[in-house]
């Protein structure tokens, strides 16, 4: 089963405005990451948060993590078409060694 | 260098054949995973290879799903007696370490059980 939730499930935005996607997990982990996923593609990392850390960023992306909250968003800022995809957060855990992912968000950037 | 390789991409069987669908990681990579990705969803966890021992294979669905990395580099799913909920895609990713902080993706292959 999943290991956690994408809030919201679809999000359509204008090119230029800013996208925020939600992920919620379940257990006790050591990382969060973010993937994209293009249509037929396999997935992409995007950017990696710690369990100790709180926020992160990598050129557009910026991730914050709240592990009382088991919760992580994943924005995007001066959105651009190229950024059309699906979003997927994982969760990891050394204990089992695996990546748990949700649902994901299919972001669409209208030009 | 070369990415994540899967083969067959597309792959369409008539229930109850047998199926096998090849990863080939990147080279060097110690940690392979095989995950399902069914339509709309994320992808879930099938089994996990450390070199060519298999240490967590909790997420294979049914018996008929088997998975091997003989050497500790190209590995083979294989499901026996396909049935129509066995349509999705079919992800591989390698990982450098054995700790798979950060996984490389194949672009999968699509399996549609008829």
């Amino acid at each position: 089963s999943q290991q956690g939730e994408e809030d919201p499930q679809a999000l359509s935005i204008q090119e230029g405005e800013n996208a925020t996607m939600n992920c919620s997990y379940k257990t006790s982990i050591n990382n969060l990451q973010w993937y994209r996923q293009n249509s037929g593609r396999g997935l992409v990392h995007l950017i990696l948060i710690r369990s100790n850390e709180r926020e992160k960023h990598s050129g557009r992306l910026r991730v914050t993590l709240d592990t009382s909250k088991k919760s992580s968003s994943l924005l995007i800022t001066a959105s651009r078409a190229a950024d059309t995809a699906s979003y997927f957060c994982a969760s990891f855990s050394y204990n089992n060694n695996d990546m748990r992912f949700g649902a994901g968000t299919r972001l669409t950037v209208k030009p | 260098g070369a990415g994540v390789s899967q083969s067959p991409r597309y792959k369409v069987a008539k229930r109850g054949q047998d199926v096998a669908l090849r990863c080939d990681p990147i080279s060097g990579h110690v940690s392979l995973f095989w995950y399902q990705q069914a339509l709309g969803q994320g992808p879930e966890f099938l089994t996990y290879f450390q070199n060519e021992a298999q240490l967590d294979k909790s997420g294979l669905p049914s018996d008929r799903f088997f998975a091997e990395r003989p050497e500790g580099s190209v590995s083979t799913l294989k499901i026996q007696r396909t049935q129509q909920e066995d349509s999705a895609v079919y992800l591989c990713a390698s990982s450098l370490r054995e700790r798979p902080i950060t996984q490389y993706f194949g672009p999968g292959t699509r399996l549609t059980v008829l």
